[in-house]
């Protein structure tokens, strides 16, 4: 069965780092093309980044480009998302997402990051 | 930056019905179109990807047609299980996009 878990969300001032991690197993992890997605709140779904499986170059949306960086440990099966320079809009629910393609077939259930003061 | 345009933002109706979903591009995404459901609380799930083809272990009462810039995700008979917001999404270009969703509800 595949299963991802996102965990290392919580609550961070403006300008405060967090790291959020993403635990997989069920399928080849390190042949996957990983993302990170999110949801503001009462908002829909927004791509945030991606990372692919055999030379980890990765892509981000321009509103995180410079701030975030995607990594993966295929020894671990987990993704991760290093998150700098946090910003009030960046609160959402963070979800990972992957697939064998680029299309994202599993999906985590999210962790939630809360930026405030 | 590709848009992605869904239509209607809301539609109430009732189980058994049939519902044609829509989703227009700002610019041509050849066939490179996904249709994601996501209910409260749980993962999103991809329900078709490149345009018409449905994701394993999807009922087929799920369907998708289009290229280019205009696309359709339709429901056959509504399942009272159906009931969710449902998000198009392109993987043509970067970055990638998302449409605004569509909220289907219960009548």
């Amino acid at each position: 069965e595949v299963q991802l878990l996102e965990s290392g969300g919580g609550l961070v001032q403006p300008g405060g780092s967090l790291t959020l991690s993403c635990a997989t197993s069920g399928f080849t992890f390190s042949s996957y093309i990983m993302n990170w997605v999110r949801q503001a709140p009462g908002k829909g779904l927004e791509w945030v980044s991606t990372v692919t499986g055999g030379d980890d170059s990765a892509n981000y949306a321009d509103s995180v480009r410079g701030r975030f960086t995607i990594s993966r440990d295929n020894s671990k099966n987990t993704l991760y998302l290093h998150m700098n320079s946090l910003r009030v809009e960046d609160t959402a629910l963070y979800f990972c997402a992957g697939g064998s393609t680029w299309n994202l077939f599993y999906w985590g259930r999210g962790t939630l990051v809360t930026v405030s003061s | 930056e590709i848009v992605l345009t869904q239509s209607p933002a809301t539609l109430s109706l009732s189980p058994g019905e049939r519902v044609t979903l829509s989703c227009r591009a700002s610019q041509s995404v050849s066939i490179y179109l996904a249709w994601y459901q996501h209910k409260p609380g749980q993962a999103p799930r991809l329900l078709i990807y490149d345009a018409s083809n449905r994701a394993t272990g999807i009922p087929a009462r799920f369907s998708g047609s289009g290229s280019g810039t205009d696309f359709t995700l339709t429901i056959s008979s509504l399942e009272p299980e159906d009931f969710a917001v449902y998000y198009c999404q392109q993987r043509n270009n970067w970055p990638r996009t998302f449409g605004q969703g569509t909220q289907l509800e219960i009548k």
